[in-house]
């Protein structure tokens, strides 16, 4: 089952605009990662933020963690149209034999010229 | 390009059929993840190897699928007996350690016919 889980699933707006994804999770974790799919292709990894962390910046990226609410935002600033992809939250969670990604199911964000 | 290849990048099959996808992941990551992904959901979590120990598989792993990491650096994930459900988007993943971020191939495609 699906750990994390993203709000909203659809989010449309217009290029220049900022644009925020939420994302919930269940259990305890080491750190919470961000990715970026586009349509068919593979996950590309965005941004780190370990559980120790409350928030970190990368360009135009900025993330935020609330361990107690269990919950994580990713912002992006100043959005463009090849912003247009899916977002998925990925959380960390160590198994006893090691740990793997979690992923949620996603954010579709089409920002229009 | 994230350095991770997957082959082949679509493959169509008769139900019934026998698959083998294969994944290089980067040299230097010992740990090397299978992924499925439906259309519209997030990645669902297959199985892990860290080096050629197969350390983790998930119960979506029904017996007809197996995989392997023969010398911990390439790994294939085989599917017999394929059925109209497993059509999806198989993806590989490779980390270096625990706590780091996955770099993911651009996916094998299935689709059973």
């Amino acid at each position: 089952s699906q750990q994390g889980e993203e709000d909203p699933q659809a989010l449309s707006i217009q290029e220049g605009e900022n644009a925020t994804m939420n994302c919930s999770y269940k259990t305890s974790i080491n750190n919470l990662q961000w990715y970026r799919q586009n349509s068919g292709r593979g996950l590309v990894h965005l941004i780190l933020i370990r559980s120790n962390e409350r928030e970190k910046h990368s360009g135009r990226l900025r993330v935020t963690l609330d361990t107690s609410k269990k919950s994580s935002s990713l912002l992006i600033t100043a959005s463009r149209a090849a912003d247009t992809a899916s977002y998925f939250c990925a959380t960390d969670v160590r198994e006893t034999s090691g740990s793997r990604l979690t992923f949620g199911e996603g954010t579709q964000l089409t920002v229009n010229p | 390009d994230t350095g991770v290849s997957q082959d082949p990048r679509h493959k169509i099959t008769k139900r019934g059929q026998n698959v083998t996808f294969r994944c290089d992941p980067i040299s230097e990551h010992n740990r090397l993840y299978w992924y499925r992904q439906t259309l519209g959901q997030g990645p669902e979590f297959l199985t892990y190897f860290q080096n050629e120990a197969q350390l983790e598989k998930s119960r979506l792993l029904s017996d007809r699928f197996s995989a392997e990491r023969p010398k911990g650096s390439f790994s294939t994930l085989e599917i017999q007996r394929t059925e109209q459900g497993d059509s999806a988007m198989y993806l590989c993943a490779s980390k270096y350690n625990r706590g780091t971020e996955a770099f993911f191939g651009q996916g094998t495609r299935l689709t059973v016919v």
